[in-house]
């Protein structure tokens, strides 16, 4: 199973709005709402963001918002903070039963 | 409050094993499904395998399908990942996390590691 697709970088400056795309195939994102974003803090471990495409677990700001159209996940931040600055990893659920993760995206602000 | 504790990393010979264990607490263990994710020095999340709240359903990765098993104890609330014929590829710090649910693939709680390096 291959990785998804995320770009490797992403920049923005305070107060904008940025998106992460996550690209996969019709075996994973393009079938399946299991898909989440986690934030990942140099040697902290990741958290979760964003679960089923577009739902927060309590306590994530809702400047984090998700969001599908076919094959492709999005990963939005508005009002973007220097906190924001990390990676984010998109995953999905698969065709054959397992989890997928995509490369990585590194934010700066 | 969840709390994730992985334990038994630590330095192997490739071709050797190694058992890494994950006590938790604060919540209904048997409730919940429980993952193994690993990411190698620099890189980026791999997940390896998942076993549901019951332990009815297990999958694993094709990369560690056959040398990998996943085991669940639900009277001590703890997970365990039996590690066979390593390579210096397994190298990673390898975390436990637990599902948002019964099994439903959203890695919600993770704990903060435990180091496997594999090298002679």
């Amino acid at each position: 199973q291959s990785a998804l697709t995320q770009p490797a970088s992403v920049s923005g400056s305070p107060g904008q709005a940025i998106t992460i795309s996550c690209t996969g195939s019709s075996n994973d994102i393009g079938y399946y709402n299991h898909v989440s974003w986690f934030q990942q803090y140099p040697n902290r471990a990741p958290k979760l963001l964003i679960f089923d495409v577009r739902d927060r677990p309590s306590g994530i700001s809702n400047r984090f918002s998700g969001s599908k159209s076919g094959n492709t996940a999005s990963l939005t931040i508005s009002g973007l903070q220097p906190e924001d600055e990390a990676h984010y990893y998109c995953s999905s659920f698969t065709h054959i039963g397992t989890l997928v993760f995509g490369g990585g995206t590194k934010l700066t602000v | 409050q969840v709390q994730v504790v992985e334990s038994g990393g630590g330095v192997v010979q490739p071709g050797g094993s190694l058992r890494l264990s994950c006590v938790t607490s604060g919540f209904p263990f048997s409730d919940y499904g429980m993952h193994w994710v690993r990411q190698a020095p620099g890189k980026g999340l791999e997940w390896l395998t998942v076993i549901w709240n019951d332990g009815s359903n297990i999958n694993y990765a094709v990369s560690v399908k056959g040398r990998f098993a996943i085991s669940r104890d639900n009277s001590r609330s703890t997970v365990s990942l039996q590690m066979n014929s390593l390579t210096v590829d397994d190298t990673a710090l390898y975390y436990c996390v637990r599902d948002k649910g019964a099994g439903s693939f959203s890695p919600r709680h993770w704990g903060q590691g435990t180091l496997v390096s594999v090298s002679s």
